[in-house]
């Protein structure tokens, strides 16, 4: 099972930024994909999930509005859109794979990460 | 602020045992909501050590277990080894936000 993530990303205030992050080594549909970012020197911070059969997304109160989870199962890639990007956004994106299916409890494996910095 | 307190740093002598204690609430924890916990090497991903409280993903070995009661979880590592050197993390689900949470994190260090 791999998650192999989009590169680093270096964007301006204002702007958007869209992160891929390709499955392989399972049945794509099978599972919910997380979306956890980890800010310098800070804690780990969830950020929702999608359902990758179809498409249903969750996002955390502090994202929503400014998120968007989609997926091409055909790609069996999901991708994280976030707009109105600011320097707090400054931080390491993971996406993790739900360890049971869609129990939607825990997450493992992760993607490696993609550094996204928000500087003008 | 934070939702699972975790105490910022632990050590112990090669061989040790250590605890990493989760402080919640009765809006995560103390609800009944599992506590997972997470190794973390820098400049890697997490890697998932302890499901629904106690249980162990294939490859995690026995000296590393986890446990709760009431509103907090704990996290013990035996035998301690220079590998062990590493970032930990709990994580459970807190009603009052809908939404997974993470406690702050733990750096372990092995003397």
């Amino acid at each position: 099972v791999q998650l192999v993530q989009s590169g680093a990303e270096v964007k301006k205030p204002g702007a958007s930024v869209k992160v891929s992050c390709k499955a392989s080594g399972y049945i794509f549909s099978n599972y919910a994909m997380h979306w956890v970012r980890q800010a310098p020197g800070q804690r780990l911070e969830w950020m929702g999930w999608i359902d990758a059969d179809n498409g249903k997304t969750k996002y955390s109160q502090t994202f929503q509005g400014r998120v968007t989870f989609t997926r091409d199962r055909s790609a069996s890639t999901v991708y994280m859109e976030v707009g109105s990007l600011r320097s707090e956004d400054t931080a390491v994106y993971y996406c993790a794979r739900d360890f049971s299916g869609y129990d939607l409890d825990c997450f493992d494996p992760w993607g490696q990460g993609t550094l996204l910095t928000v500087s003008s | 602020q934070s939702v699972l307190t975790q105490p910022p740093s632990v050590s112990g002598a090669p061989g040790q045992r250590v605890t990493i204690s989760c402080i919640g609430s009765n809006s995560n924890i103390g609800a009944g909501y599992n506590v997972y916990w997470y190794r973390q090497l820098p400049g890697t991903p997490p890697k998932l050590l302890i499901y629904h409280n106690s249980l162990r993903p294939s490859g995690v070995p026995d000296r590393i277990s986890g446990s709760n009661s009431g509103t907090s979880a704990s996290l013990a590592i035996t035998g301690l080894q220079a590998e062990d050197e590493a970032d930990y993390y709990c994580q459970s689900f807190d009603i009052s936000l809908s939404a997974s949470v993470f406690g702050g994190g733990t750096k372990l260090t092995v003397l």
